[in-house]
């Protein structure tokens, strides 16, 4: 499948300060899912980008796809504790097939 | 409620011996999935399947293999073959349309093979 590059692999942050991780593909993609998982946890979807330039928001976080649709943002404005956990963008090809990125670990520090 | 259920959610067995996960779910998901992820790192698919009665290899079936003969369930086998077997695994389901990338994980089961 499409291969999926994301940076940061870490991220230690104060609480409060902003986070942001990307997701790079050297081709186009059709779509971007991004989902959370909580140390110890499993993956919860968050949201999926599919439309070029395309900007959703859920109340701190902010999901963008490229022009290109090539790459992909989440930021995370005044980071909190709850925000502790791995970030993983994915995308969906044939067969309902998922290939996820590598994920960006990010910590909150008080 | 409606959810996967993954079981033991931690497992323990040694090398040579086949093990079989639990994945179980009542969401009337048409569509199940095996990925693996090891520490640190993104999640890697082992199986998956579209309807029952039906399953494709993902990018690292080997060693593993599954069954599909209800909507319901979809184990996993983890074989002797296996080099690695030392792993999470994490079974997910969704339905077919606009939200087939909208996958619904179970808790997962840790393996460690001594």
């Amino acid at each position: 499948g499409q291969q999926v590059m994301q940076i940061p692999q870490y991220q230690h942050v104060q609480e409060g300060e902003d986070f942001t991780t990307y997701c790079n593909s050297s081709t186009t993609l059709s779509n971007i899912q991004w989902y959370k998982q909580r140390p110890g946890g499993h993956p919860v979807f968050l949201i999926q980008l599919v439309k070029s330039g395309e900007v959703k928001k859920q109340k701190r976080l902010t999901f963008q796809f490229g022009e290109a649709k090539k790459n992909s943002s989440l930021h995370i404005t005044a980071t909190q504790t709850t925000d502790v956990g791995t970030y993983f963008c994915a995308h969906g090809g044939g067969g309902n097939k998922l290939t996820f990125g590598t994920g960006t670990q990010l910590k909150v520090e008080l | 409620d409606g959810g996967i259920t993954q079981s033991p959610k931690y497992l323990f067995r040694k090398e040579g011996q086949n093990v079989t996960l639990s994945c179980e779910q009542n969401l009337n998901h048409d569509a199940m999935y095996w990925y693996r992820q090891d520490p640190g790192q993104g999640l890697r698919l082992i199986y998956y399947s579209q309807i029952v009665n039906d399953f494709q290899k993902g990018d690292i079936a080997e060693g593993y293999s599954v069954s599909r003969e209800k909507k319901e369930s979809f184990p996993l086998t983890v074989t002797s073959a296996q080099k690695n077997p030392t792993a999470f695994y994490l079974c997910a389901s969704s339905h077919p349309g606009v939200r087939r990338y909208e996958q619904y994980f179970g808790p997962g089961t840790r393996l460690t093979v001594t």
